[in-house]
């Protein structure tokens, strides 16, 4: 069955640098999601991309995040200038549709450490 | 604005017991609702999905829910637990794609078994 995959599965980094996250959605999928887990607290919605444009974003999707599709795969998160609070599991998710109804598939996460 | 609730942030069972986990949203449209797992440094798999068609939706694992738009529940049933469900469960709302088409979960509810 196809899935979400992301890279790496750990990342650890001084606080302040930039750091970028990975993500190869499913193939077909035309949708694309950040969410963010924060250890112990629910999973937060980041953003949504389709069309090579950002199509909603949440309060903490603030200047120092951005989103790309450089390529036909990927799916970038990049944080230019990290804090401390940063420090979470971050999740990349697509869809073949974007009515609401289709199911988003995750990837395993990865789990970002600042310090 | 949509939103989810699940009441109880850990519930614990017996092997073979019913599993009844809580969850009751707030939208002020038809919601879409989803039930998603996660087991320990996974991502969120899908457990079931309720997009306005029968209001009883059977998913994977032997797990159940029920929308009750009367009580705006949507709670996740299992009639006999298994060692494997020992997981964390989230429920989450859909927003429409002109509200970004992004999940909104629950605080997510922990459940444990016990042999």
């Amino acid at each position: 069955e196809p899935e979400v995959t992301q890279t790496p599965s750990h990342q650890v980094t001084q606080m302040g640098q930039e750091v970028i996250l990975r993500c190869v959605p499913i193939s077909n999928h035309l949708y694309f999601y950040w969410y963010r887990q924060i250890l112990g607290q629910k999973v937060e919605f980041l953003v949504s991309f389709y069309n090579n444009e950002i199509s909603e974003k949440s309060e903490i999707f603030d200047d120092q995040f951005s989103v790309e599709r450089p390529d036909g795969s990927n799916f970038t998160l990049k944080i230019r200038s990290t804090k401390l609070e940063d420090s979470a599991m971050y999740f990349c998710a697509s869809s073949d549709g974007g009515s609401g109804n289709q199911p988003q598939h995750f990837g395993d996460g990865t789990r970002l450490s600042i310090l | 604005a949509q939103s989810v609730t699940q009441l109880g942030s850990h519930v614990s069972v017996s092997e073979g017991a019913l599993v009844l986990l809580r969850c009751n949203y707030s939208s002020s449209v038809p919601p879409y609702l989803f039930w998603y797992v996660q087991y320990p440094n996974q991502g969120l798999q899908l457990l079931l999905k309720y997009t306005s068609a029968a209001t009883l939706v059977k998913g994977i694992n032997g797990f159940e829910a029920e929308f009750k738009k009367s009580e705006t529940s949507f709670h996740l049933t299992k009639p006999s637990a298994h060692m494997s469900d020992a997981a964390e469960y989230f429920c989450a709302v859909s927003a429409s794609w002109d509200q970004g088409g992004k999940l909104i979960f629950g605080q997510g509810t922990e459940l444990s078994v016990k042999p």
